[in-house]
This record gives C-alpha cells, sequence and structure tokens, in this order.
C-alpha cells in the first residue's frame, strides 16, 4: 500500500530565508505527486504537481518541488519565505487502480518568524 | 465561482442523534470524496463517488453513509454519530480520477460530537 511521510512536524523559519520541507513516499508504481497547502480555518489548496516529464515543477506563491525517484522524495522549496507562508503543507500520492484516491502525509506547520 | 461549499461549517451534537454534512460543487465535476482530518493523521479518505449513483468506501468509512443523486451534491451521513467521529471533515471534487487530479476542497466542517 502506498504511504507518504511528512518527517518534521514542525518548521520555523525567518522571513526571507529560504525553505525546504521534507516529503517521501512509498508507492509501487510512478506516482502521481501533490503538494497541498492549508491555511488556518481553510480548505486545502493546490500548490504543485507532478505527473510525468520534467521532475523539477513549478507552482503558485513562488514554490517549487523536485521529484527524485532514486530517493522516493518530493521536496518542497521555496528560496525567499514571506510571512503570509505560515500555513500548514501536506504532500499527497495519487493512486488511481482500486481507491482513486490521495494518500496524504500528516503534515508539516510552518511558522515564519518577522 | 467555482467552489465546493459545505454545511454547516461548524457543529456539535449528541452521541446517536443523526446527523448530515451536506456539500455542492458547481464545476461540472466526476468525481467527489469526502476526507477527514485529525491531528497527527492527515486526511484520510472516507467514501468517494465516481458519478451519480455510484460510490466506494476509501480508507474510513465505518460509521459513515454517502449518497450521490444529483452530480453536483455528496452529502455525507452520521447515522449515530460517536465520540471518535468528531474531527474536521472536507468534501473534495474533481474532474477526473482524485488520485491523478487536481482536487478542489471545501472549507470543512467542524463537528465535535458529545
Amino acid at each position: 500500500a502506498q504511504s507518504v511521510t511528512q518527517p518534521d512536524i514542525h518548521i520555523t523559519v525567518s522571513e526571507g530565508a529560504s525553505l525546504e520541507l521534507r516529503c517521501n513516499y512509498s508507492y509501487g508504481a510512478t506516482p502521481y505527486l501533490f503538494w497541498y497547502v492549508q491555511s488556518p480555518g481553510q480548505g486545502l489548496q493546490l500548490l504543485l504537481k507532478y505527473f510525468s516529464g520534467d521532475t523539477l515543477v513549478q507552482g503558485i506563491k513562488g514554490f517549487e518541488a523536485e521529484f527524485k525517484r532514486s530517493q522516493s522524495s518530493f521536496n518542497l522549496r521555496k528560496p525567499s519565505v514571506h510571512w503570509s507562508d505560515a500555513a500548514e503543507y501536506f504532500c499527497a500520492v495519487g493512486i488511481t487502480g482500486g481507491g482513486n484516491k490521495l494518500t496524504f502525509g500528516t503534515g508539516t506547520q510552518l511558522k515564519v518568524e518577522l | 465561482e467555482a467552489q465546493v461549499t459545505q454545511n454547516p461549517r461548524y457543529l456539535i451534537t449528541v452521541t446517536g442523534k443523526k446527523l448530515t454534512v451536506t456539500c455542492s460543487q458547481n464545476m461540472n465535476h466526476e468525481y467527489m470524496s469526502w476526507y477527514r482530518q485529525d491531528p497527527g493523521l492527515g486526511l484520510r479518505q472516507i467514501y468517494y463517488s465516481m458519478n451519480v449513483e455510484v460510490t466506494d468506501k476509501g480508507d474510513v468509512p465505518e460509521g459513515y453513509k454517502v449518497s450521490r443523486k444529483e452530480k453536483r451534491n455528496f452529502p455525507l451521513i452520521l447515522e449515530s454519530p460517536s465520540p471518535n467521529q468528531t474531527s474536521l471533515y472536507f468534501c473534495a471534487s474533481s474532474s477526473t480520477r482524485p488520485g491523478a487530479d487536481t482536487q478542489y476542497f471545501g472549507p470543512g466542517t467542524r463537528l465535535t460530537v458529545l
């Protein structure tokens, strides 16, 4: 069965600093990979997704992620964090066989210090 | 505006009192899903629907029912709620398979069962 691990429960960065959120997945086939962001009191919004092709994908709000098959990773990055980026971030792997679902990681809570 | 709406946003109820959380989308999406979000567990799929009158279980379907009589609506029914169903619930829709497509999430329903 597929699974997603986000090893960092909480991360604190200073505004203007770079950010990397880690995500490792376990899935037997080529995965569909997603990053979603959840702002306080809001639903989830898609940041970016990877299906195939270029392993470096660009998303909204200046985020990017790199798919590394050899490491089973899909880490999210941003070169300069803004205070408005404080939120919870979820990595997810999609399956399209029996189940048709996303399997989410447990999330990383990002705090931005001014 | 393209959106997924859920009602109510907040609900406090007592054990055993049947309740329904409504979900509606205006994007003509085929697929709809329900998730629950619990601290430290991320989001877990409860049920999903591939089209009208077609539903299937997700990872945690026990204690829940769904129906899909119209394409735009996908209500979640708790026939006899219990305290372990206290959670934050999200409805989501997508134009194709949830595992391979962007999911659009509603704002969430925070349910407390006493």
